[in-house]
C-alpha cells in the first residue's frame, strides 16, 4: 500500500527565507505527484503537478522536483512571504481508485 | 466561474439524523469526488463518479450514499449519522480522472 510521509510536520521561518518541504513515498509506480496548498478553513488549491515522466515543474517562486527511484519529491519556495503561510500537501496518483494524500507540512512565515 | 461550490458550510446533527451534502461544479468536468478530512489522517476518498451516470466506492464508503444527479451535481447522503462521521467533507472535480482536481471550500459536520 502506498504511504506518503511529509517532513517536517510544521515549519516556521522568517520572511524572505528560501525553504524546502519534503515528501517521501513507498511505491514508485505513480502516474503523477501533486503539491496542494490548504489555507485554514478552506479547500485545497493545486500548486504544481509533475507527471511520472517529468523531473520537475516550476511556477513563479515554486519549484517541485520528483525522483521516483528514491521515492522523493521536494517543494522549493523561494523568497518566502507571509502569504505563503498554509499547509502544503503532497498527493500521489497511482492510478488506483483514490489519490494518496500526505498529512501535510504546516508552514508559518513570520513578517 | 464559481468553480466547485458546497452547501451547507457547517452543520450539526444528532446521532441517527440524516442529511445530504450538496456539491456543484461549473467547469464542465466529467469526474467528481467526495472526501473526508480528519486530523492526522489526511484526506480519504469516500465515493467518486468518473463520469455522469456512474459512481464507485472509495476508501471509506460505509455509512454514505451518493447521487450523480447530472454532470454538474454530486450529492453525498448520510442516512443515519454517527459521531464517527464528524469530519470536514470536501467535494472535488476534474476534467478526467487522472487530471488536477479542483476542491470546494468544505462542509464542517459535527455529529453529537
Amino acid at each position: 500500500k502506498q504511504e506518503v510521509t511529509q517532513i517536517p510536520a510544521a515549519l516556521s521561518v522568517p520572511e524572505g527565507e528560501n525553504l524546502v518541504l519534503n515528501c517521501s513515498f513507498t511505491d514508485s509506480a505513480i502516474y503523477n505527484l501533486q503539491w496542494f496548498r490548504q489555507d485554514p478553513g478552506k479547500g485545497l488549491t493545486s500548486l504544481l503537478l509533475i507527471q511520472s515522466s517529468q523531473r520537475e515543474q516550476t511556477s513563479g517562486r515554486l519549484n517541485a522536483s520528483l525522483d521516483k527511484s528514491s521515492g522523493r519529491s521536494t517543494l522549493y519556495i523561494a523568497a518566502s512571504q507571509p502569504g505563503d503561510s498554509a499547509t502544503y500537501l503532497c498527493v500521489l496518483d497511482t492510478g488506483r481508485r483514490a489519490l494518496t494524500f500526505g498529512s501535510g507540512t504546516r508552514l508559518q512565515v513570520q513578517p | 466561474n464559481a468553480g466547485v461550490t458546497q452547501t451547507p458550510k457547517f452543520q450539526v446533527l444528532k446521532t441517527g439524523q440524516s442529511m445530504t451534502l450538496q456539491c456543484a461544479q461549473d467547469m464542465n468536468h466529467n469526474s467528481m469526488y467526495w472526501y473526508r478530512q480528519d486530523p492526522g489522517m489526511g484526506l480519504r476518498l469516500i465515493y467518486y463518479s468518473a463520469s455522469e451516470g456512474t459512481t464507485d466506492k472509495g476508501e471509506v464508503p460505509n455509512g454514505y450514499n451518493v447521487s450523480r444527479l447530472n454532470k454538474r451535481e454530486f450529492s453525498l447522503r448520510l442516512e443515519s449519522a454517527a459521531p464517527s462521521q464528524t469530519s470536514v467533507y470536501f467535494c472535488a472535480s476534474s476534467y478526467m480522472k487522472q487530471e488536477t482536481q479542483y476542491f470546494g471550500p468544505g462542509t464542517r459536520l459535527l455529529v453529537l
